[in-house]
């Protein structure tokens, strides 16, 4: 099975900061990689699929950018409502794994 | 609105059994692959299943494979999770969730429900 890895496994950044968050894959999954964010006592919420396409209603500063194995979500000024979880995911065939998360702090 | 409402979880002995429903209402249910998803108190996510629209499609993870069921009522609108031989490591919320996109098989998830907590203790 191809795992997914994401770095690093929390940050701590100031309010407008740029923050970014790798995920790689242990073999090439091309576009078919998610990003998904879940604050704290919440559902997860998705965020970003096809490695890059941004899911409806979720603001631009968030972008995702990568192919194959190697991918970045980044947060481009980062809000006090974007303290959260994010996962990565790969989507295109079972088990649909998921990285181990990043969490994500204000300093 | 798409709405996915779980039920079913609570608290049972290590070998019990449980099984989780997940009422789907805002969108046509028999068009879509539905999943679960879990997570362990402080953890991570975990794909547990997955059912096609017609419901003779299904797949596991392989922690689950044997001891899981998955099905659905389409007239009803409903997902199930049948749970058998509960161990300890099975501690978790359960997410139902849907598959983005009309008739993809594709583990991609747009709309996820509330959670429901299923403890394995003795």
């Amino acid at each position: 099975d191809i795992q997914m890895t994401q770095s690093p496994s929390s940050l701590s950044a100031s309010v407008g900061d740029r923050v970014t968050i790798t995920c790689r894959a242990s073999q090439g999954i091309s576009n078919y990689l998610a990003w998904y964010q879940q604050k704290p006592g919440k559902v997860p919420k998705l965020l970003i699929y096809a490695a890059s396409t941004l899911q409806s209603g979720v603001p631009s500063r968030f972008s995702g950018s990568g192919s194959g194995t190697d991918f970045t979500l980044t947060i481009s000024s980062l809000q006090p409502e974007d303290v959260a979880t994010y996962y990565c995911q790969k989507y295109n065939s079972a088990p649909g794994a998921f990285g181990q998360g990043t969490k994500v702090e204000i300093k | 609105e798409v709405q996915l409402v779980e039920s079913g979880g609570g608290l049972v002995q290590p070998g019990g059994s449980l099984r989780l429903s997940c009422a789907a209402s805002g969108f046509t249910f028999s068009s879509y692959w539905m999943h679960w998803v879990r997570q362990a108190p402080g953890k991570g996510l975990v794909w547990v299943s997955r059912i096609n629209g017609g419901g003779d499609n299904t797949a596991y993870a392989d922690s689950v494979k044997g001891r899981f069921t998955i099905s659905r009522d389409n007239a009803k609108n409903t997902l199930y999770l049948q749970m058998n031989s509960l161990r300890d490591e099975d501690t978790a919320v359960y997410y139902c969730a849907r598959g983005m996109t009309e008739g993809s098989g594709y583990y991609l998830f747009d709309y996820w429900g509330q959670g429901s907590l299923v403890t394995v203790s003795s």
